[in-house]
């Protein structure tokens, strides 16, 4: 069974930085791409960075290139998101999701992390 | 890039049929069959419905249904039950300068009355 447990969030000021975790089990990590989905406080889900399986390639949302990295270390099964420059417009509960590259969907989600950017 | 457009709301009562709709653009619902619906529960995470328009995960409800036509999908839940009563989001996947891109709607509010 897949689990996705996110890590790693909390209250940061504005222009600071902040590192997610999410330790993934259940499936062979290493040979899935990865997501992060993020939710504003009453809002939608929003894209924010894919990588593939390997982490030869990264893409980002507009609003977080330059400022998030997305990474990952197959050796410990775990999933990364580095975010510096943090805007209050980035508060949001933080998703790790498993990719479906034949279908390109989220198969699988985390419960999530709160990260709350104060100004 | 845009998101998707959903209604904010539906509704309907025990044992009725709802359908959500999703419309993009031919750059992304209507160019591609990668359009996926979930549903998500407040304070939950969100569940994987339909994929590739049309497809239900196993354990998920055959009252569970996606279709397409052009730029918009629809998602339609038939005997409607207390349970159902969630949020909804779209996706599908796209390009943005030829680089893979990702986009929801945003989000539809489906109470059962």
């Amino acid at each position: 069974q897949v689990h996705l447990v996110e890590s790693g969030g909390g209250v940061v000021q504005c222009g600071g930085s902040l590192r997610l975790s999410c330790a993934a089990s259940g499936f062979t990590f290493s040979i899935y791409g990865m997501h992060w989905v993020r939710q504003a406080p009453g809002k939608g889900l929003e894209w924010v960075a894919f990588i593939r399986y390997d982490g030869s390639n990264k893409y980002y949302t507009d609003s977080v290139k330059g400022r998030f990295t997305i990474s990952r270390d197959n050796s410990k099964n775990t999933l990364y998101l580095q975010m510096n420059s943090l805007r209050p417009e980035d508060t949001a509960v933080y998703y790790c999701a498993k990719h479906v590259h034949s279908g390109s969907y989220y198969g699988d989600w985390g419960q999530g992390t709160l990260v709350t950017v104060s100004s | 890039q845009s998101a998707l457009t959903q209604p904010a709301s539906v509704s309907g009562s025990p044992g009725q049929s709802i359908t959500i709709s999703c419309t993009g653009t031919s750059s992304d619902v209507g160019g591609y069959n990668y359009v996926s619906w979930y549903q998500q529960h407040p304070g939950k995470a969100p569940k994987l419905m339909i994929y590739e328009v049309s497809n239900r995960p196993s354990g998920v409800s055959n009252r569970f249904s996606g279709s397409k036509s052009g730029n918009t999908a629809s998602l339609t839940i038939s005997g409607l039950q207390a349970e159902d009563e969630a949020n909804y989001y779209c996706s599908s996947y796209t390009t943005s300068s030829t680089l893979p891109y990702w986009v929801f709607g945003g989000g539809t509010k489906m109470t059962v009355l």
